[in-house]
């Protein structure tokens, strides 16, 4: 029962240009959203995350958006940099609940 | 400032023998503690979650344990390890309170 899919496995991007990365969910119950970088043989790193009540949160390069009634997350970085080149997990959880469902993952390449 | 640490960061182990890894959390009291699994192109999938010394929460079935010893130490155990064991062994921890989960740098086991 995979509550949080990432359907895209890759995704090559030219460099300055907007990298999107979508993430859809299944349980409505989810409030609080999260997008994780990770790089091969490493812990993944925090990036950013937007709480159902909001529609869009950004963080410099960094921005996802909300949409509640198509269950529906996404990342969007621009301009993207060689450094983006990563895997993105994204995460959801139902605040109190202690523990995070997480996505798949989507490996971006970021082409020169 | 927080930090967390895992050891080893790679293992090579026989099937059928045993396994200990560890993980410790500075900087920070009474933390939630999580040990996740990723296999090899796959997500991360939460094994084992605490909220505090000697509470374990198992979130899958399987041949491994976890233990909580002291509020910031997290260990990761199996008496007979299969091939299936093999992956890449993430702990993170968060705050009272909080809503981001931070990763430490993650143990690579191959059993062979």
């Amino acid at each position: 029962d995979q509550q949080v899919k990432q359907n895209s496995p890759s995704l090559s991007v030219q460099e300055g240009r907007i990298s999107i990365l979508n993430c859809d969910y299944t349980n409505s119950m989810f409030d609080y959203f999260l997008w994780y970088k990770k790089y091969p043989a490493e812990g993944p790193t925090f990036l950013i995350s937007i709480s159902s009540i909001k529609d869009k949160n950004e963080d410099g390069r960094f921005t996802v958006f909300l949409n509640k009634s198509a269950k529906h997350l996404s990342l969007h970085i621009v301009p993207s940099q060689p450094g983006d080149s990563a895997v993105y997990f994204c995460a959801a959880e139902i605040q109190g609940a202690q523990k995070l469902v997480f996505g798949q993952g989507t490996r971006l390449t970021i082409n020169p | 400032s927080q930090t967390i640490h895992q050891w080893p960061a790679t293992l090579v182990q026989p099937v059928g023998s045993p396994l200990s890894l560890e993980c410790t959390v500075e900087g920070t009291s009474n933390p939630n503690l999580y040990w996740y699994r990723q296999a090899a192109g796959r997500g991360l999938q939460l094994l084992f979650y605490s909220v505090g010394i000697g509470q374990i929460s198992s979130e899958v079935p399987q041949n491994l344990s976890a233990s909580r010893p002291q509020d910031r130490q997290f260990i990761l155990s199996s008496k007979k390890l299969l091939l299936s064991d093999s992956g890449f062994y993430l702990c993170a921890w968060r705050g009272r309170g909080w809503d981001e989960q931070f990763f430490g740098p993650g143990t690579r086991l191959t059993v062979l």
